[in-house]
C-alpha cells in the first residue's frame, strides 16, 4: 500500500535558521505531491504542490520543495525561518489519476524567537 | 481561506447519542471529502463524493454515515460512537478528484465521545 514517511516528528529551530523537512513516499509510478501547513488554531492550508515540470517548486511564504524521483522524496525547505513559521507541516501524495490523498504523520515545527 | 466551513467546531457526545457534522464549500467545487485526524496518526481519508455520488469508502465503520445532498454540502451522521472515535474531523473539497484538483480544507470539528 502507498505510504508517506515524514522522518522528523518535532523540529525545534531558532529564527533565521535554515529548514529542511523530509518526506519520502512508497510508490513507483507517477505521483502528485503536496505540502500542507496547519498553524496553531487554524485549518490545513496548501503550501505548495508538484504535478509535473520543474522539480523545484516554490510555494507561499518563502517555502520551496524539491522532487527527487530517484529518491522518492519531496523535501520542504526554507532558507531562513521566522517565529511565525511555527506550525505542523504535512506531506501528502496522490497517485496520478487516483482519488486518494495519502498523508504523512506530520512534523511539528517550533521556532524560538 | 474561508471557502470551506464546518459546524459545529466542537462537539461532545455520549456513546448512545446521534449527532451530525455539517460541511459547506463556497468554492464551486464538485468533489468533497471527510477525513479523520487523530493524535499522533496520519490524516485518514474516510469518504469521497464526486458530483454527489460516493466514490470511496475507506473501510469506515457503519456508525459513520455520510450524506451529500448536493455538491456544496456534505454531512457526517454519527451514532453509537466509541471513545476511540474522538478526533478532529476535517472536510475538504476540490475541483475534480483525479485531475489536478487541489484539496481545500475546512477548520474541522473536534469531537469528544464520552
Amino acid at each position: 500500500a502507498q505510504s508517506v514517511s515524514q522522518h522528523n516528528h518535532h523540529v525545534i529551530l531558532s529564527e533565521a535558521a535554515s529548514l529542511e523537512l523530509g518526506c519520502n513516499y512508497s510508490y513507483g509510478g507517477t505521483v502528485n505531491l503536496f505540502w500542507y501547513v496547519q498553524y496553531p488554531g487554524q485549518h490545513l492550508q496548501l503550501l505548495l504542490k508538484y504535478f509535473s515540470g520543474d522539480p523545484l517548486v516554490k510555494g507561499i511564504k518563502g517555502f520551496e520543495a524539491e522532487f527527487i524521483k530517484s529518491k522518492f522524496s519531496f523535501n520542504l525547505r526554507k532558507p531562513s525561518v521566522q517565529w511565525s513559521d511555527t506550525a505542523e507541516y504535512f506531506c501528502a501524495v496522490r497517485i496520478q489519476g487516483a482519488q486518494k490523498l495519502v498523508f504523512g504523520q506530520g512534523t511539528r515545527l517550533t521556532i524560538n524567537p | 481561506e474561508t471557502g470551506v466551513t464546518q459546524t459545529p467546531r466542537h462537539l461532545v457526545m455520549g456513546m448512545t447519542n446521534k449527532k451530525s457534522l455539517k460541511c459547506e464549500q463556497h468554492l464551486g467545487h464538485n468533489a468533497m471529502y471527510w477525513y479523520k485526524q487523530s493524535a499522533k496518526k496520519p490524516l485518514e481519508l474516510m469518504f469521497v463524493y464526486n458530483f454527489k455520488e460516493q466514490t470511496e469508502n475507506n473501510s469506515v465503520p457503519s456508525r459513520f454515515s455520510p450524506e451529500c445532498p448536493n455538491s456544496s454540502h456534505l454531512f457526517l451522521h454519527l451514532h453509537t460512537l466509541q471513545p476511540e472515535d474522538s478526533a478532529l474531523y476535517l472536510c475538504a473539497s476540490s475541483q475534480g478528484v483525479v485531475s489536478e484538483g487541489t484539496q481545500y480544507f475546512g477548520p474541522g470539528t473536534r469531537l469528544l465521545v464520552l
